[in-house]
């Protein structure tokens, strides 16, 4: 099993460019996470699926888009990006609401 | 606005020696709570998860929590090098949110 999986590992943007953040676990889990992490802030919740075919927003959506393509896959997408989205992307899944959250590598991404 | 209080430190510990990790929390209604452990440019893993009030222990690692004092504790025995982290402490806030404090930093000296 490779667990959460996340694509690509770095990233440096132009403000005002797009892109897609690709996520993808084979635990078979039913809700996936997408996370920010700054320095000093800890890990910010920007939106979740709580399953197949659902999204809601977090403490900090704006600014972002996901996609639940399927069970397996949980994209995150910056449609203008701004240097306030400089950051550490975590993607994270758990098979319920009371265990614990699996995390994947992490995209480091850099918007100029 | 729910949140999760942490010292962020560093917290210096000796070798062999007890780390004490501590966070509050303000939402009275939590119920599930989980201490992740974070090396630097690594992301983060579980350590332990507390439900009920009182001690659970799973080797060096005791997690402690009281719902009146809305406090969860994590203490670390024998503190090793490879201990040396941030720890995250997390609070299921309802449903499937969870809210993260922004962690400790633990040195623990050779």
């Amino acid at each position: 099993n490779a667990g959460v999986t996340q694509t690509p590992k770095f990233q440096v943007l132009k403000t005002g460019q797009s892109m897609t953040l690709q996520c993808a676990q084979d635990m078979n889990h039913n809700s996936m996470y997408w996370y920010r992490q700054d320095p000093g802030m800890g890990l910010r919740l920007i939106y979740y699926s709580a399953s197949e075919g659902t999204t809601d927003k977090g403490e900090v959506p704006n600014g972002y888009n996901v996609s639940r393509l399927n069970k397996r896959e949980f994209s995150l997408r910056l449609e203008s990006a701004a240097p306030s989205q400089t950051s550490v992307y975590f993607c994270a899944s758990r098979p319920g609401t009371d265990n614990e959250q699996f995390f994947g590598p992490g995209t480091r991404l850099t918007v100029l | 606005q729910k949140e999760v209080e942490q010292n962020s430190g560093p917290l210096s510990v000796p070798e062999g020696a007890i780390a004490s990790l501590n966070c509050t929390y303000s939402d009275r209604v939590s119920q599930s709570f989980f201490w992740y452990r974070q090396y630097s440019g690594k992301s983060p893993e579980l350590i332990m998860s507390i439900y009920s009030n009182g001690d659970k222990e799973d080797g060096r690692f005791t997690a402690q929590l009281n719902k009146a004092s809305q406090y969860v504790s994590l203490l670390i025995r024998d503190s090793q090098p490879s201990d040396s982290a941030t720890y995250l402490c997390a609070v299921r806030v309802g449903g499937f949110k969870t809210i993260f404090g922004a962690g400790t930093r633990l040195f623990v000296k050779a």
